[in-house]
């Protein structure tokens, strides 16, 4: 199974503030990894495909960069709707694996 | 509109068993699968498996192997998960997404997820 490993767990910003979020893969799973904002209560949205790419509607200020075993997730400038959790998952192989997630908060 | 609509809350025994449901519309079912995802109350998010709409195909993961069973009605273009010998730590909620049909990965993977079933197990 490819284990991927979300860091950090937690992170308190401030609204404007640049944060980057990083998964790392077991094994290589190309660029075949997306980013999920979950807010309470919701069921996951998805911000980055292909590791790289914006889904249609997502503000710019979301990227994502990586691949083979290297992915990050990056805000450029966070808003107060950003505080939320995100999980990367990989969808190389089953088992499909999450991140543990990394719980946004507001500073 | 592409979308999954999932059956409403669940509230069962010890031991029961529960059969959640996944209608998917605004797409041809068949191209695709379905994951199925759970997460328990203030934890993160479990793959539970996956079954192919376009043959049947399933994967399952090892911790649920032989209490759980997915399956596709393509007549209705719905998706179903049952999960037997329900215990309390089973009690989540329960997701369905639209993921590849087979097993090349595919950018559309994940991108639509049902609203969640609530499944409580409580005596």
């Amino acid at each position: 199974d490819i284990q991927m490993t979300q860091s950090p767990s937690s992170l308190s910003a401030s609204v404007g503030d640049r944060v980057t979020i990083t998964c790392r893969a077991s094994q290589g799973i190309r660029n075949d990894l997306g980013w999920y904002q979950q807010k309470p209560g919701k069921a996951p949205k998805r911000l980055i495909y292909a590791a790289s790419s914006l889904q249609s509607g997502v503000p710019s200020r979301f990227s994502g960069s990586g691949s083979g075993t290297e992915f990050t997730l990056t805000i450029s400038s966070l808003q107060p709707e950003d505080f939320a959790t995100y999980y990367c998952l990989q969808h190389n192989s089953y088992p499909r694996t999450f991140g543990q997630g990394t719980r946004l908060e507001i500073k | 509109q592409v979308q999954l609509v999932q059956s409403g809350a669940e509230v069962k025994k010890p031991g029961a068993s529960v059969k959640v449901s996944c209608k998917a519309s605004g797409y041809t079912f068949t191209s695709y699968g379905i994951s199925w995802v759970r997460q328990a109350p203030g934890q993160g998010l479990e793959w539970m498996g996956w079954i192919s709409a376009y043959n049947g195909n399933t994967n399952y993961a090892q911790k649920l192997q032989g209490r759980v069973t997915m399956t596709t009605d393509t007549s209705t273009s719905t998706a179903y998960m049952e999960l037997r010998s329900l215990r309390s730590d089973d009690t989540a909620v329960y997701y369905c997404a639209r993921d590849s049909r087979g097993l090349m990965a595919v950018a559309d993977a994940f991108d639509i997820w049902g609203q969640g079933t609530m499944v409580t197990v409580s005596s």
